[in-house]
């Protein structure tokens, strides 16, 4: 029933390590995206991927690389955590891209803490 | 570029009474305009959307926002408030990243508290 899915919901980790996050949307979605929540809520779009391309890298730091291995997944990796990281990483899918009235769909989020 | 501004970052009001959060925005082209609400400790879910058509787009749980391009607001309104609304609530605007993808701008959310 899931529409999109992540896991692990959450993940608690050391400075210097790395991780991944990983995202599932059984929607029939062509593009996914991955946002990022700060502590004070703000929510800023990081990348979106379109048929496993991808079309927007909102300058984020290259420690983070997406990776898109079918339409359906799109799972984030980061390497060597800092402190900053620690968030709610949101990943949403949407039908298709080239119109600003498409609804993104949103996963429930995970949370990263990092210690 | 666009940007939206919630201009409460609480809102408080009694159960049973009317609920308003306010909204605006800036944009270069004529923008699709929504609303999410978050519960705690929940993921994202859409309460409702404007598209250029009806200037008044009716939602989910009795939500309604209304377009209006001269004050380029989108003011979130329900007539009574139920308990269960408490959550945060995003005011969002979306562009097309050059004819690439559509790609959010989130306000910066308004924490709706409902006193019993």
């Amino acid at each position: 029933d899931t529409a999109v899915s992540q896991t692990p919901k959450y993940l608690v980790t050391q400075m210097g390590n790395d991780k991944s996050i990983k995202c599932e949307q059984n929607l029939g979605h062509d593009t996914m995206y991955w946002y990022k929540q700060d502590s004070k809520k703000f929510l800023k779009i990081m990348f979106s991927y379109n048929n496993k391309e991808l079309i927007i890298n909102e300058t984020v730091p290259n420690r983070f690389s997406p990776k898109s291995p079918d339409k359906a997944h799109l799972n984030l990796h980061i390497n060597s955590l800092e402190l900053g990281d620690s968030a709610v990483y949101f990943c949403a899918s949407s039908l298709r891209t080239g119109g600003s009235f498409e609804t993104q769909y949103f996963g429930p989020g995970t949370r990263l803490l990092v210690l | 570029a666009q940007s939206v501004t919630q201009l409460d970052s609480h809102v408080s009001v009694s159960e049973g009474t009317p609920v308003l959060l306010r909204c605006n925005y800036s944009s270069s082209y004529s923008p699709s305009l929504f609303w999410y609400v978050q519960h705690p400790n929940k993921g994202l879910q859409l309460l409702l959307k404007y598209t250029s058509a009806a200037t008044l787009v009716k939602g989910i749980n009795g939500f309604e926002a209304e377009f209006k391009k001269s004050e380029t607001s989108f003011h979130l309104t329900k007539p009574s408030a139920h308990m269960s609304d408490a959550a945060e609530y995003f005011c969002v605007v979306s562009d097309l990243r050059n004819n690439a993808g559509n790609m959010l701008t989130f306000g910066g959310g308004t924490r709706l508290m409902v006193k019993p």
